[in-house]
């Protein structure tokens, strides 16, 4: 069965960074887009940022642009998003999600980790 | 950047009724690049439906969706029990994605 699995997720001060992961199991993350999805404590869902399967191309959300970083290892079959700056409106859970290309539907979610950035 | 409106808010329905959810978008959605999401508390959003009409794997065809252009419609028939979440539409015609605010199907 696939699945992918967050995990990196906690408590931070505003200003801080926090690096979070994605792995993926059950298939081959390199034949695979994957995307990283937020969602604030009680809305919505927030599109945030995209790799492509090689790593070659990616895209950020205009809120997230010059903070956070996207990247991966197909290597370790791992997805990362390196946060910086962090404010308090980044707090939300943060879902990563497969896709082919950009832009796309996502046919696979991970479980979500939850970031809190607070003092 | 395409913004997608849903409506109603809140769907309050008995097991075996249906649902009609709809989502309206801002601008022309690109070839219905459409999809929508189901999500229960606690858990990831699951894939329902793409390009506004085709279901997921998996999906029981209860579900079914269809529209074009700006205005879109999710269509759950014989609710069951285990189908009363959020749904999200997402389009994806766009290089900005962008999600409706979401449509939660209560039970009555």
């Amino acid at each position: 069965e696939e699945h992918l699995v967050g995990s990196g997720g906690g408590l931070v001060q505003p200003g801080g960074s926090l690096r979070l992961s994605c792995a993926a199991s059950g298939f081959t993350l390199s034949n695979y887009a994957i995307n990283w999805v937020r969602q604030a404590p009680g809305k919505g869902l927030e599109w945030v940022s995209y790799i492509s399967s090689t790593g070659s191309t990616t895209f950020y959300a205009d809120s997230v642009k010059g903070r956070f970083t996207i990247s991966r290892d197909n290597a370790k079959n791992s997805v990362y998003l390196q946060m910086r700056s962090l404010r308090a409106e980044d707090t939300a859970v943060y879902f990563c999600a497969r896709g082919w290309a950009h832009p796309d539907y996502f046919d696979l979610w991970g479980q979500g980790s939850l970031v809190t950035v607070s003092s | 950047e395409s913004v997608l409106t849903q409506s109603p808010g809140t769907l309050t329905l008995s097991p075996g009724d249906r649902a009609t959810l709809s989502c309206r978008a801002s601008q022309f959605v690109s070839s219905n690049k459409l999809a929508w999401y189901q999500q229960k508390p606690g858990q990831a959003p699951r894939l329902l439906i793409y390009g506004a009409s085709s279901r997921a794997t998996d999906i029981p065809d209860r579900f079914s969706g269809s529209g074009s252009g700006t205005d879109f419609t999710l269509t759950i028939n014989r609710l069951e029990p285990e189908d009363f979440a959020v749904y999200y539409c997402q389009q994806y015609g766009s290089s900005v994605l962008t999600f409706g605010g979401g449509t939660t199907v209560q039970i009555k």
